[in-house]
């Protein structure tokens, strides 16, 4: 089975970084994605990892360590419009085995 | 066309109605996807079709019943529901099962009463 772990709310400042963590336990590890989604919407890729590292795209970048089963989402410059929820998804170890998504992080971003 | 379309955006049905949710793309993608996401809840994969065969039913009762009619086309048809199952269901997308960029419809925003 998976099991995948993102804190349910953050706040931060407009302006501001923050980091939203994820870990999992999966029988296989074939990647990890980032989806923004916003209320009603649906949600959009960020990011994908699947080799230990920090890969970075415009203000969102992603960290990834295999070996203790965490990621992170790190977004900088912070803005009104990165209020949303952030979910983590996970790939276990078959290549065709659909992404299954972690509860989602609220992020609400105040002035 | 780099969108997945669904539609309708909202739908309200009884639970003795007979309803089909639709979904569409044109990227040429060959794996289709149901979702279903409850408030503040992520997304529950229902269904995955790989070149419009079914490859994983994730014990979905048969009050749901998906259809791939062809390579650009996904359907969910829903018979006699329960109010449980009101939800927003999300389609989605990839070149094929083992491509990680899924490309998510804006749903359908389904109230059963």
């Amino acid at each position: 089975g998976q099991n995948i772990d993102q804190p349910t709310e953050m706040t931060a400042t407009e302006g501001a970084i923050v980091q939203i963590n994820c870990t999992y336990q999966t029988s296989g590890f074939n990647g990890l994605f980032w989806y923004q989604q916003h209320a009603g919407e649906a949600p959009t890729f960020l990011s994908y990892n699947v080799l230990d590292g920090l890969e970075e795209k415009g203000r969102f970048s992603s960290f990834l360590s295999r070996s203790k089963g965490y990621s992170y989402l790190l977004l900088k410059e912070l803005q009104m419009k990165d209020s949303a929820s952030y979910l983590c998804a996970v790939r276990d170890q078959e290549a065709n085995t659909p992404l299954v998504f972690g509860k989602g992080t609220r992020l609400s971003v105040i002035a | 066309d780099t969108e997945v379309t669904q539609t309708p955006k909202h739908l309200v049905m009884g639970m003795t109605n007979k309803k089909s949710l639709k979904c569409e793309q044109h990227m040429g993608h060959r794996a289709m996807y149901w979702y279903k996401q409850k408030a503040k809840k992520p997304p529950e994969l229902m269904f995955v079709y790989s070149y419009e065969k079914l490859s994983i039913n994730e014990s979905v009762p048969s009050r749901f019943s998906p259809e791939c009619p062809n390579s650009s086309l996904l359907n969910l048809h829903l018979h006699a529901l329960q109010p449980e199952d009101s939800a927003l269901y999300l389609c989605a997308s990839s070149q094929d099962q083992s491509y990680y960029g899924y490309t998510f419809g804006s749903g359908t925003r389904l109230t059963v009463v």
